[in-house]
């Protein structure tokens, strides 16, 4: 299994440009989660899926959209960057509910986005 | 409002001494609790969790962590650091286990002076 994986793992913008951050897993996780870290804040969730078609807002959603057509992709798209979205992005993931054994969410190794 | 707080933002202490790290949370019932570990330039890696039965338990690496109800926290302990402990260190939590969500605090940055 390749675990979670994120792509790219850098990514330079100007303002008011768009791009989205890939995420796959491989493990058939239901849940899905998309953190930013910033110094001092640690990681703050964006966005999080349940299953496939199923998302919800999580801390800090504003300025990310998320869809999640397939159990395997949870994709993380910025419409319109702005310096504030300047962080390290992390893609998780885990099985089930946490009472089911889906208490261990792993990680992809993040992807470090600068907006100019 | 729920939350997860970890009061110290760095820390340093000596090869071979004794680290605790602290984290407090703030939620209705008790919890499922973590703590993970960041290296410089990695992912996260989880250390330990607690969801119900014995307070104190066990992680990797020689960590442990104790759940105290009545302080609602769940400090991070370990009796000897080592050099290789360097790394930022984030307790999370998930309110309950039909959570959807799981909260990280700000997390500890522990530096191991020589």
């Amino acid at each position: 299994n390749a675990g979670v994986t994120q792509t790219p793992k850098f990514q330079v913008l100007k303002t008011g440009q768009s791009m989205t951050l890939q995420c796959a897993q491989d493990m058939n996780h239901e849940y899905m989660s998309w953190y930013r870290q910033d110094p001092g804040m640690g990681l703050r969730l964006i966005h999080y899926s349940v299953g496939a078609g199923i998302t919800d807002q999580g801390e800090v959603p504003n300025g990310y959209n998320v869809s999640r057509s397939t159990t395997e992709d949870f994709p993380l798209r910025l419409l319109s960057a702005a310096p504030s979205q300047t962080s390290v992005y992390f893609c998780a993931s885990r099985a089930t509910g946490l009472a089911g054994g889906g208490d261990t969410q792993y990680f992809g190794p993040g992807t470090r986005l600068t907006v100019l | 409002a729920q939350s997860v707080t970890q009061p110290d933002i760095h820390i340093t202490v000596s090869e071979g001494a004794s680290l605790e790290l602290r984290c407090n949370y703030s939620y209705g019932a008790t919890p499922y609790l973590f703590w993970y570990v960041q290296s410089p330039g990695q992912g996260l890696q989880l250390l330990l969790k607690y969801f119900s039965g014995d307070t104190l338990v066990q992680g990797i690496k020689g960590f442990e962590a104790e759940f105290k109800r009545s302080q609602s926290s769940f400090n991070l302990r370990k009796p000897s650091v080592h050099w290789s402990d360097a790394a930022e260190y984030f307790c999370a939590v998930a309110p309950g286990s039909s959570a959807s969500k799981i909260i990280f605090g700000s997390g500890t940055r522990l530096s191991i002076r020589p």
